[in-house]
Protein backbone atom coordinates (compact mmCIF):
# COMPACT_ATOMS: atom_id res chain seq x y z
CA UNK A 1 0.00 0.00 0.00
CA UNK A 2 1.22 3.16 -0.87
CA UNK A 3 2.48 5.11 2.25
CA UNK A 4 4.08 8.71 3.34
CA UNK A 5 5.24 8.97 6.77
CA UNK A 6 6.61 12.33 8.16
CA UNK A 7 8.86 13.14 11.52
CA UNK A 8 8.50 14.06 13.66
CA UNK A 9 5.23 15.38 14.01
CA UNK A 10 6.03 18.33 16.04
CA UNK A 11 9.71 20.55 16.27
CA UNK A 12 11.09 23.01 17.96
CA UNK A 13 14.00 25.44 17.53
CA UNK A 14 15.47 27.94 18.47
CA UNK A 15 16.32 30.97 15.65
CA UNK A 16 19.33 30.14 13.83
CA UNK A 17 19.22 26.23 15.18
CA UNK A 18 19.30 24.23 11.84
CA UNK A 19 17.89 21.00 11.52
CA UNK A 20 16.16 18.77 9.11
CA UNK A 21 12.06 17.01 8.96
CA UNK A 22 12.00 13.79 7.17
CA UNK A 23 9.51 12.11 4.81
CA UNK A 24 9.38 8.84 4.30
CA UNK A 25 7.73 6.92 1.36
CA UNK A 26 6.49 3.32 0.40
CA UNK A 27 5.48 3.69 -3.71
CA UNK A 28 5.30 1.23 -6.40
CA UNK A 29 7.16 3.94 -8.63
CA UNK A 30 7.40 7.51 -7.51
CA UNK A 31 6.45 10.94 -10.44
CA UNK A 32 7.00 12.78 -7.98
CA UNK A 33 7.48 14.21 -4.30
CA UNK A 34 5.84 17.48 -3.46
CA UNK A 35 6.72 20.03 -0.10
CA UNK A 36 4.25 22.73 1.08
CA UNK A 37 4.48 24.55 3.54
CA UNK A 38 1.05 25.42 5.51
CA UNK A 39 -0.24 28.00 8.22
CA UNK A 40 -2.87 27.72 10.28
CA UNK A 41 -6.20 28.43 8.69
CA UNK A 42 -4.63 28.84 5.52
CA UNK A 43 -4.33 26.81 2.10
CA UNK A 44 -0.85 24.70 1.46
CA UNK A 45 1.50 26.82 -0.04
CA UNK A 46 3.53 24.98 -2.32
CA UNK A 47 7.60 24.96 -1.55
CA UNK A 48 9.32 22.37 -4.35
CA UNK A 49 8.88 19.00 -6.80
CA UNK A 50 11.45 16.61 -6.57
CA UNK A 51 11.35 13.78 -9.17
CA UNK A 52 14.71 11.83 -8.93
CA UNK A 53 16.64 10.13 -6.25
CA UNK A 54 19.45 12.64 -5.75
CA UNK A 55 17.61 15.46 -7.19
CA UNK A 56 18.21 19.12 -4.96
CA UNK A 57 16.09 22.49 -4.33
CA UNK A 58 17.03 25.29 -2.48
CA UNK A 59 15.02 28.06 -1.83
CA UNK A 60 15.89 30.99 1.30
CA UNK A 61 16.64 28.93 3.78
CA UNK A 62 15.31 25.70 3.06
CA UNK A 63 16.79 22.83 0.93
CA UNK A 64 14.69 19.91 -0.34
CA UNK A 65 16.44 16.78 -0.90
CA UNK A 66 15.48 13.24 -2.25
CA UNK A 67 16.75 9.51 -1.98
CA UNK A 68 14.63 6.50 -3.30
CA UNK A 69 12.97 6.14 0.05
CA UNK A 70 12.67 9.48 1.83
CA UNK A 71 12.97 12.88 1.37
CA UNK A 72 14.71 15.58 3.63
CA UNK A 73 13.80 19.08 4.22
CA UNK A 74 16.73 21.22 5.50
CA UNK A 75 16.15 24.29 7.33
CA UNK A 76 19.30 26.30 7.58
CA UNK A 77 18.89 29.33 10.35
CA UNK A 78 15.14 29.14 10.85
CA UNK A 79 14.16 32.28 12.09
CA UNK A 80 10.48 32.82 13.58
CA UNK A 81 8.70 33.42 10.42
CA UNK A 82 9.79 29.66 9.38
CA UNK A 83 6.85 28.79 11.81
CA UNK A 84 4.71 26.66 9.92
CA UNK A 85 3.17 23.17 9.13
CA UNK A 86 5.36 21.41 6.13
CA UNK A 87 3.38 19.07 4.71
CA UNK A 88 4.81 16.24 2.12
CA UNK A 89 2.95 14.61 -0.84
CA UNK A 90 4.07 12.14 -2.70
CA UNK A 91 2.78 11.26 -6.58
CA UNK A 92 2.84 7.28 -7.68
CA UNK A 93 3.81 6.57 -11.38
CA UNK A 94 0.52 5.00 -11.34
CA UNK A 95 -1.78 7.84 -9.87
CA UNK A 96 -3.82 7.85 -13.37
CA UNK A 97 -4.90 10.61 -15.01
CA UNK A 98 -5.94 12.62 -12.37
CA UNK A 99 -2.01 12.51 -10.65
CA UNK A 100 -3.46 11.94 -7.07
CA UNK A 101 -1.41 12.90 -4.06
CA UNK A 102 -0.77 10.82 -1.45
CA UNK A 103 -0.21 13.01 1.97
CA UNK A 104 1.98 13.06 5.11
CA UNK A 105 0.48 14.38 8.17
CA UNK A 106 3.23 17.12 8.61
CA UNK A 107 5.56 18.42 10.94
CA UNK A 108 4.70 20.94 12.91
CA UNK A 109 8.03 23.42 13.52
CA UNK A 110 7.79 26.30 15.82
CA UNK A 111 10.89 28.44 15.77
CA UNK A 112 11.34 30.47 19.07
CA UNK A 113 13.20 34.03 18.48
CA UNK B 1 -3.94 38.53 -7.77
CA UNK B 2 -3.38 35.57 -10.23
CA UNK B 3 -3.81 32.69 -7.46
CA UNK B 4 -6.78 30.22 -6.38
CA UNK B 5 -9.11 32.06 -4.85
CA UNK B 6 -12.19 30.74 -2.54
CA UNK B 7 -15.62 31.65 -1.03
CA UNK B 8 -17.12 32.01 1.51
CA UNK B 9 -13.74 31.87 3.98
CA UNK B 10 -15.87 30.73 6.86
CA UNK B 11 -19.40 29.15 6.80
CA UNK B 12 -21.42 28.68 10.21
CA UNK B 13 -24.38 26.81 9.36
CA UNK B 14 -26.78 24.54 11.32
CA UNK B 15 -27.56 21.17 10.88
CA UNK B 16 -29.65 19.79 8.21
CA UNK B 17 -28.78 23.01 6.19
CA UNK B 18 -27.06 23.35 2.55
CA UNK B 19 -23.97 24.61 1.98
CA UNK B 20 -22.38 26.00 -1.34
CA UNK B 21 -18.85 26.79 -1.73
CA UNK B 22 -16.96 28.30 -4.70
CA UNK B 23 -13.13 28.02 -6.20
CA UNK B 24 -11.83 29.91 -8.77
CA UNK B 25 -8.45 28.10 -9.90
CA UNK B 26 -5.70 29.76 -11.57
CA UNK B 27 -6.89 30.85 -15.20
CA UNK B 28 -5.23 28.31 -17.84
CA UNK B 29 -5.47 25.72 -15.06
CA UNK B 30 -7.45 22.35 -16.49
CA UNK B 31 -6.77 20.37 -13.54
CA UNK B 32 -9.23 21.27 -10.50
CA UNK B 33 -9.48 19.17 -7.16
CA UNK B 34 -11.87 19.20 -4.00
CA UNK B 35 -9.92 17.91 -0.59
CA UNK B 36 -11.55 18.39 2.56
CA UNK B 37 -9.02 18.50 6.01
CA UNK B 38 -8.94 18.50 9.60
CA UNK B 39 -7.01 19.21 12.16
CA UNK B 40 -3.71 17.26 11.94
CA UNK B 41 -4.33 15.77 9.73
CA UNK B 42 -2.87 16.05 5.59
CA UNK B 43 -6.08 16.97 2.61
CA UNK B 44 -7.82 14.14 2.22
CA UNK B 45 -8.90 13.89 -1.68
CA UNK B 46 -12.60 14.29 -2.86
CA UNK B 47 -13.60 15.06 -6.07
CA UNK B 48 -11.16 15.75 -9.28
CA UNK B 49 -11.93 17.96 -12.73
CA UNK B 50 -10.24 17.73 -16.05
CA UNK B 51 -11.46 20.83 -17.65
CA UNK B 52 -15.20 20.69 -17.08
CA UNK B 53 -15.39 16.81 -16.88
CA UNK B 54 -15.57 15.04 -12.98
CA UNK B 55 -13.33 12.33 -13.82
CA UNK B 56 -13.25 10.86 -9.87
CA UNK B 57 -14.91 10.71 -7.11
CA UNK B 58 -13.84 9.45 -3.45
CA UNK B 59 -15.69 6.94 -2.37
CA UNK B 60 -15.57 8.09 1.12
CA UNK B 61 -17.59 11.16 -0.37
CA UNK B 62 -21.51 10.46 0.48
CA UNK B 63 -24.33 11.28 -1.90
CA UNK B 64 -24.71 14.41 -0.10
CA UNK B 65 -21.73 16.14 -1.36
CA UNK B 66 -21.77 16.52 -5.08
CA UNK B 67 -20.02 19.39 -7.10
CA UNK B 68 -19.34 21.06 -10.54
CA UNK B 69 -17.25 22.88 -12.78
CA UNK B 70 -19.60 23.84 -15.68
CA UNK B 71 -17.96 25.90 -17.93
CA UNK B 72 -13.98 24.23 -16.99
CA UNK B 73 -13.11 27.34 -15.17
CA UNK B 74 -14.71 28.24 -11.54
CA UNK B 75 -16.03 24.97 -9.44
CA UNK B 76 -19.09 24.66 -6.62
CA UNK B 77 -18.71 21.74 -3.89
CA UNK B 78 -22.32 21.13 -2.75
CA UNK B 79 -22.89 19.46 0.47
CA UNK B 80 -26.57 18.95 1.29
CA UNK B 81 -28.29 18.13 5.13
CA UNK B 82 -24.82 19.16 6.47
CA UNK B 83 -23.93 17.07 9.64
CA UNK B 84 -21.88 18.02 12.07
CA UNK B 85 -18.65 15.39 11.38
CA UNK B 86 -18.76 17.89 7.75
CA UNK B 87 -17.12 20.61 9.82
CA UNK B 88 -13.40 20.91 8.20
CA UNK B 89 -11.59 22.73 6.09
CA UNK B 90 -12.67 22.48 2.72
CA UNK B 91 -9.62 23.19 0.38
CA UNK B 92 -9.56 23.42 -3.84
CA UNK B 93 -6.49 23.66 -5.69
CA UNK B 94 -5.84 23.81 -9.54
CA UNK B 95 -2.84 22.40 -11.59
CA UNK B 96 -1.77 23.22 -14.91
CA UNK B 97 -1.90 19.46 -16.13
CA UNK B 98 0.60 18.73 -18.89
CA UNK B 99 2.98 21.86 -17.89
CA UNK B 100 3.38 20.37 -15.07
CA UNK B 101 1.64 18.54 -11.46
CA UNK B 102 2.34 20.58 -9.15
CA UNK B 103 -1.29 21.80 -6.89
CA UNK B 104 -1.90 25.19 -6.18
CA UNK B 105 -4.16 25.49 -3.41
CA UNK B 106 -6.59 28.02 -2.38
CA UNK B 107 -7.08 29.82 1.07
CA UNK B 108 -9.92 26.91 2.28
CA UNK B 109 -13.55 28.11 3.30
CA UNK B 110 -13.68 26.38 7.12
CA UNK B 111 -17.07 25.25 7.86
CA UNK B 112 -18.38 24.96 11.01
CA UNK B 113 -21.79 22.68 11.66
CA UNK B 114 -23.46 23.47 14.70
Amino acid sequence: EDQVTQSPEALRLQEGESSSLNCSYTVSGLRGLFWYRQDPGKGPEFLFTLYSAGEEKEKERLKATLTKKESFLHITAPKPEDSATYLCAVQPTNAGNNRKLIWGLGTSLAVNP
Amino acid sequence: DTGVSQDPRHKITKRGQNVTFRCDPISEHNRLYWYRQTLGQGPEFLTYFQNEAQLEKSRLLSDRFSAERPKGSFSTLEIQRTEQGDSAMYLCASSPGFDGDEQFFGPGTRLTVL
